[in-house]
């Protein structure tokens, strides 16, 4: 049973606009939240993260946002530009909560097209 | 700093055989996560090393092992390799246990044949 979805495989969006890649998790024990970025043939690049005691964080052109009500997270990128094409994944932990259990969970990841 | 590094980067083997994998975290890191990534399950933990201790395990079956020497360093090792094993193995490591963020490695690539 998969416990973080990533709902869609992927996402095209024309450069200068915003992207808002979306995440869905069902345990509840989960407290901790990243997001990476991939490249083929390259490890996942840490993006952003968020505690489950916040419900936005923001870096530059990242912003992610948390509903723990509807078990939902968005990253959202503005202004999307060429070299953000690549697969996001979607992590979540719980680690601060599940005593110990620091394993990150991953979705199945996006992957982002930017349109020129 | 460095970030974190692993070796090979790419691997052949067939089945029966058995593979070590090498990672070296980031510099003043204890924590060493691995995850194997393949294109059916997508990313997956498998372990995870703090201060030469296994902290968690994932859902692998025993033939998958690793260790943590004194440096942080950490090797995995798959025995009696089957072809199913054949998938991208990302290390990761992080200043702390407990929650925080990890960076990853670029991943060995091991083909089973």
């Amino acid at each position: 049973d998969q416990q973080v979805k990533q709902n869609s495989p992927s996402l095209s969006v024309q450069e200068g606009r915003i992207s808002i890649l979306n995440c869905d998790y069902t345990n509840s024990m989960f407290d901790y939240f990243l997001w990476y970025k991939k490249y083929p043939a390259e490890g996942p690049t840490f993006l952003i993260s968020i505690s489950s005691i916040k419900d936005k964080n923001e870096d530059g052109r990242f912003t992610v946002f948390l509903n723990k009500s509807a078990k939902h997270l968005s990253l959202h990128i503005v202004p999307s530009q060429p070299g953000d094409s690549a697969v996001y994944f979607c992590a979540a932990s719980a680690g601060a909560s599940g005593g110990g259990a620091d394993g990150l969970t991953f979705g199945k990841g996006t992957h982002l097209i930017i349109q020129p | 700093k460095a970030g974190v590094t692993q070796t090979p980067r790419y691997l052949i083997k067939t089945r029966g055989q058995q593979v070590t994998l090498s990672c070296s975290p980031i510099s003043g890191h204890r924590s060493v996560s691995w995850y194997q990534q393949t294109p059916g399950q997508g990313l997956q933990f498998l372990f995870e090393y703090f201060s030469e201790t296994q902290r968690n395990k994932g859902n692998f079956p025993g033939r998958f092992s690793g260790r943590q020497f004194s440096n942080s360093r950490s090797e995995m090792n798959v025995s009696t390799l089957e072809l199913g094993d054949s998938a991208l193995y990302l290390c990761a490591s992080k200043d702390r246990a407990g929650v925080g963020t990890q960076y990853f490695g670029p991943g060995t690539r091991l083909t089973v044949l």
